[in-house]
């Protein structure tokens, strides 16, 4: 069965400096989107992007982030300046066209841990 | 705008027993309801789904849903509960495709032997 993949699993990184998690949506799948998983709490959603722009973002998607789909496959989350409070488990999600079911598809997730 | 509310964000049962995970919904429109299972260091994965068709649903490893529109519930519900049960499951709420999912807090199963 078809998978999202998300590389890398886990990232240490230092605060302020930038980071790039990557995920590999499912063939075929036209909406994208990213979450994030704060320990101990709910699952966020931060952006969802479909035919090659951003369609809808919350609060937490300030100007530190960033999306694209640079190569036609990979989508990526970019932090540029990382502070403490971004440490967290990021979802990559991808979900069929309009014509087919409305599932949003997880990836396994990139913990990030941001010292 | 939407919303689920999950009660209990810890609940125990035994081997055997049935399984009850309520989720309560708030949506302006007919929404389309999920529940994901995240088993201890994995991403989340779809169990179950209802878009407006049967409001019984039934997914994968046993579980099922039921949509009541009057109580705005949308109910997990396992007969017998199996040890490998044990995760933590999620209540999402959608207004459409493409949109944003709107995730409970969750509620962390633990079976007893």
């Amino acid at each position: 069965e078809p998978e999202v993949t998300q590389t890398p699993s886990h990232q240490v990184t230092q605060m302020g400096q930038e980071v790039i998690l990557r995920c590999v949506p499912i063939s075929n799948h036209l909406y994208f989107y990213w979450y994030r998983q704060i320990l101990g709490q709910k699952v966020e959603f931060l952006v969802s992007f479909y035919n090659n722009e951003i369609s809808e973002k919350s609060e937490i998607f300030d100007d530190q982030f960033s999306v694209e789909r640079p190569d036609g496959s990979n989508f990526t989350l970019k932090i540029r300046s990382t502070k403490l409070e971004d440490s967290a488990m990021y979802f990559c999600a991808t979900a069929p066209g309009s014509t087919s079911t409305d599932t949003q598809y997880f990836g396994p997730g990139t913990r990030l841990t941001v010292l | 705008a939407q919303s689920v509310t999950q009660l209990g964000s810890h609940v125990s049962v035994s081997e055997g027993a049935l399984v009850l995970l309520r989720c309560n919904y708030s949506s302006s429109v007919p929404p389309y309801l999920f529940w994901y299972v995240q088993y201890p260091n994995q991403g989340l994965q779809l169990l179950l789904k209802y878009t407006s068709a049967a409001t019984l649903v039934k997914g994968i490893n046993g579980f099922e849903a039921e949509f009541k529109k009057s109580e705005t519930s949308f109910h997990l519900t396992k007969p017998s509960a199996h040890m490998s049960d044990a995760a933590e499951y999620f209540c999402a709420v959608s207004a459409k495709t493409g949109n944003q999912f709107y995730f409970g807090t969750g509620t962390s199963l633990t079976v007893i032997p």
